[in-house]
């Protein structure tokens, strides 16, 4: 079985650009989740998707957006790109809404490391 | 607000001995936790969970302890390994239907030979 997948594993931008990071959840999974790990910080929730509507949303300003397709898969954008939003983004996926106890939690894909110089 | 914290951002072990690494929430409505390990480059990987029923959950060197009154829970690794050398993130779902994964900051655990 594929695990979630994420692409593209490192991306340079500059700022004030904008940056698509995309993720592939486990097939069956109807949920995706983003977080941010800065340098020195912990998983910082950023955007959670079900069944293509976005269920929750962390403390992050507007220009962090993104969407969930038919297929489940997701895409995160961040507009407008500020250096601190260096960082690694990490996607996960989990069953159903009610099922994600029994999944124990998320299953996390390998990340994509985000540099803006 | 950090309703998950780990107080402790590192933590070094002899190989053979036990780590514990400690976790405390803010949240009541917190039933069920999660003991996540990442590697650098890599995604966190799921370790132990323990629900708000149980008091303790073990699986081979891993045992994780919840104490709910004082709303904290430990991870015990027992013995300690060379390869356990990781970040280790705690996490917490709230009551209901499934949620969003809440993670302490991580504590980065080094065994030494």
């Amino acid at each position: 079985e594929a695990g979630v997948t994420q692409s593209p594993t490192h991306l340079i931008k500059t700022r004030g650009q904008q940056a698509t990071l995309r993720c592939s959840p486990i097939s069956g999974h109807t949920s995706v989740y983003w977080y941010q790990q800065a340098l020195g910080l912990g998983l910082q929730f950023l955007l959670w998707y079900d069944e293509g509507e976005e269920r929750n949303r962390g403390n992050f300003p507007p220009r962090f957006s993104g969407r969930q397709f038919p297929n489940y898969s997701s895409e995160l954008n961040v507009n407008a790109l500020e250096l601190e939003d260096s960082a690694l983004y990490l996607c996960a996926s989990s069953g159903s809404r009610d099922r994600a106890r029994a999944n124990y939690g998320y299953t996390f894909g390998s990340g994509t490391r985000l540099t803006v110089v | 607000d950090q309703q998950v914290k780990q107080n402790s951002p590192s933590l070094s072990v002899q190989e053979g001995r036990i780590s514990i690494l400690n976790c405390d929430y803010t949240n009541s409505m917190f039933d069920y936790f999660l003991w996540y390990k990442k590697y650098p480059a890599e995604g966190p990987t799921f370790l132990i969970s323990i629900s708000s029923i149980k008091d303790k959950n073990e699986d081979g060197r891993f045992t994780v302890f919840l104490n709910k009154s004082a709303k904290h829970l430990s991870l015990h690794i027992v013995p300690s390994q060379p390869g356990d050398s990781a970040v280790y993130f705690c996490a917490a779902i709230p009551t209901g239907t499934a949620s969003k994964l809440t993670f302490g900051t991580g504590t980065r655990l080094q065994v030494t030979l």
